[in-house]
């Protein structure tokens, strides 16, 4: 079982629409969460990192929910330009130091 | 700003032979993070240096070596090259105790052993 685990999609939606992607994560001893885009042969960017009290950054709204190893994200007014996979990356121990863990991203598609 | 480097954007190899990437992270980063994407793949994290020690490693090939030097860049050798070996190489920096600290990555080295 990956550590971090994302439905693949493809989601294709169309322009407007919202869209949430889920991932859930197994080291409940993580402590810093976030969702990174990537588009095709570009390296990951990060798109936000995610908090407990939950936040949000435009369209954009992160939640998470540490008693079930849960984080989720909600886009709204889809644009093509969003069009991308979304990683949901959890820091792979018990500090917010060391390396970051990568779901297997969840690839969207926006259409016309 | 500035961000991270990697040097060669595109490396082509041929079996057996070795490779050598560069990354020169972001200004007063301190610590580097190697990542393998392969096609269709997530990125797997390979190995990380903190203050030129290594901090922690992850699913590198004994084949594989790295080390970070004096002013922070980083190399990753790779000797005796395999076919599966091709993909995108991605090197990250971060600053260690920065509030929720990020890791920002270079456009990575796209490597394809023939």
């Amino acid at each position: 079982r990956k550590e971090v685990e994302q439905d693949p999609g493809p989601f294709n939606v169309p322009e407007g629409a919202t869209v949430a992607f889920n991932c859930t994560y197994s080291n409940s001893a993580s402590q810093s969460f976030f969702w990174y885009r990537q588009d095709c042969r570009k390296e990951p960017k990060l798109l936000m990192s995610v908090y407990s009290s939950g936040n949000e950054d435009g369209r954009f709204t992160a939640q998470l929910n540490r008693a079930s190893q849960y984080i989720s994200l909600l886009i709204r007014d889809s644009k093509l330009s969003d069009s991308a996979t979304y990683l949901c990356v959890v820091n792979g121990g018990s500090s917010n130091t060391g390396k970051l863990i990568f779901g297997q991203g969840t690839t969207l598609q926006v259409k016309p | 700003a500035a961000g991270v480097i990697q040097s060669p954007r595109h490396l082509i190899k041929e079996k057996r032979e070795t490779a050598t990437l560069k990354c020169y992270p972001i200004p007063r980063h301190d610590t580097v993070y190697w990542y393998q994407q392969g096609p269709g793949q997530d990125p797997q994290f390979l190995i990380s240096f903190y203050e030129k020690m290594q901090s922690d490693k992850g699913s590198i090939p004994d084949r594989f070596s790295a080390q970070q030097f004096s002013d922070y860049h980083s190399e990753l050798n790779m000797s005796s090259l395999e076919l599966g070996d091709s993909a995108l190489y991605f090197c990250a920096s971060s600053r260690i105790g920065a509030t929720n600290e990020k890791l920002f990555f270079g456009s990575g080295t796209q490597l394809s052993v023939l």
